[in-house]
This record gives structure tokens, C-alpha cells and sequence, in this order.
């Protein structure tokens, strides 16, 4: 069973380009949370999606972000107009429904996004 | 969320016994206490969970007084592979009622020397 697929590992972008984060989550996982961490600080909350529905986006910045988990593929977390503050690494992390375990997340091996 | 507080960092020497201590003075009756390990580069790993007396698997235990107001994770015979940021989280079934979020703080680093 393979875990929390992210994908890229790292991307580079220039100031004002968008960058898409994927995430596959683990194989019967039909929650995906991601979150962002800036160096030498604690991972922080960003979304919470379950397939076609957004659930808590709370962590989430206002403008230039979004996210999406659609019936079919993976998540994807969109930055546009990416600016320098944007540079951190951000982690996906699945789980099954609340209730159904131990609710234990997951965490793929995330994505350094880098801008330039 | 219970907020939680834990030293920033901690050194021990291979085969040594590290304790990591966690404070929680606002935990909630239906809070669980979890702890994550995170390897540089890498994203969390979830280590153990527990929500009272004491809890042990594998690669750790997990000591909860009666209050519930702190909790120790212990890691026995730790060996340089152990070097890692550990954090404490608090919460419904370890993260948030509504959604499961998990809030983390800053963590431990542990540096385990030879």
C-alpha cells in the first residue's frame, strides 16, 4: 500500500507564476489536510478536503490560494502570482473519516516550493 | 485547540533514555494527547497516542498523569537515527472536533550524540 504521494518534491518558481502542488493520498484516504511550513518553524494548518468538498479552509491565505480534491485524481493546491513569502515547504497528509480509527494522518514527503 | 508547551530542544547520548515532557494545562475531556516525529526534510510521522494512565507501543511510551495536564514521551535506548523535531498535539482524537486538524507548536529538537 503506498503512502502519501506528493508530487513535485521541489519547484522553482519566478515571482508572479503560479505553482500546482499534488497530492495523493493513501489508498482508501478520503481526506486530504495540507499544510505549510517556513524553516525552523512548526507545520500550520492550511485545508481540509474530502473528495469534491472543501471543509475547513481556515489556514488558508484569502487571495492566490486555492485547493481542490476532484471525484477523480489527486488534490492539488494552487499558488498564483506566487511571491517570495510563499517559499516554504508544504506537506499533504490523509486519513480516513473522523471516527472511522484512530484518525491518524498520514503525511506525504512534501513539496519545497522555491521562489525566486 | 489545548495549547501545549514543550523545551525547544533537548541533546542525549546514544543509549540513553529521553523523556519529553509536555504541558497542557487546558486539555479538554475529550482531548487525546499525540505525538509526531519529524526527520529533516521529511513530513511528520505519527509515533504514539494516548488519552490517560500510560500507553506504550513499539517504539515508545507514553506516560499521562491523572490530571492529564502534561504528558511525558519516552523514548528508550534512543540511537543517533532519533535525532528529529518531536511535537505534542492535543486534541479530539488528536486533532481538532469539527475537522481533525492538527495544530502544531514548535516542537522538541532532539540531538542524539555518539
Amino acid at each position: 500500500n503506498a503512502g502519501v504521494m506528493q508530487n513535485p518534491r521541489h519547484l522553482v518558481r519566478r515571482r508572479g507564476q503560479e505553482a500546482r502542488l499534488r497530492c495523493s493520498p493513501m489508498k482508501g484516504h478520503s481526506h486530504v489536510y495540507w499544510y505549510r511550513q517556513l524553516p525552523e518553524e512548526g507545520l500550520k494548518f492550511m485545508v481540509y478536503l474530502q473528495k469534491e468538498n472543501i471543509i475547513d479552509e481556515s489556514g488558508m491565505p484569502k487571495e492566490r490560494f486555492s485547493a481542490e480534491f476532484p471525484k477523480e485524481g489527486p488534490s492539488i493546491l494552487r499558488i498564483q502570482q506566487v511571491v517570495r513569502g510563499d517559499s516554504a515547504a508544504y506537506f499533504c497528509a490523509s486519513s480516513q473519516p473522523l471516527g472511522a480509527g484512530d484518525n491518524e494522518q498520514f503525511f506525504g514527503p512534501g513539496t519545497r516550493l522555491t521562489v525566486l | 485547540l489545548a495549547k501545549t508547551t514543550q523545551p525547544i530542544s533537548m541533546d542525549s547520548y546514544e543509549g540513553q533514555e529521553v523523556n519529553i515532557t509536555c504541558s497542557h494545562n487546558n486539555i479538554a475531556t475529550n482531548d487525546y494527547i499525540t505525538w509526531y516525529q519529524q526527520f529533516p526534510s521529511q513530513g511528520p510521522r505519527f509515533i504514539i497516542q494516548g488519552y490517560k494512565t500510560k500507553v506504550t507501543n513499539e517504539v515508545a511510551s507514553l506516560f499521562i498523569p491523572a490530571d492529564r495536564k502534561s504528558s511525558t514521551l519516552s523514548l528508550p535506548r534512543v540511537s543517533l537515527s532519533d535525532t528529529a523535531v518531536y511535537y505534542c498535539l492535543v486534541g479530539f482524537l488528536g486533532g481538532s472536533s469539527n475537522t481533525g486538524k492538527l495544530i502544531f507548536g514548535q516542537g522538541t529538537t532532539l540531538q542524539v550524540k555518539p
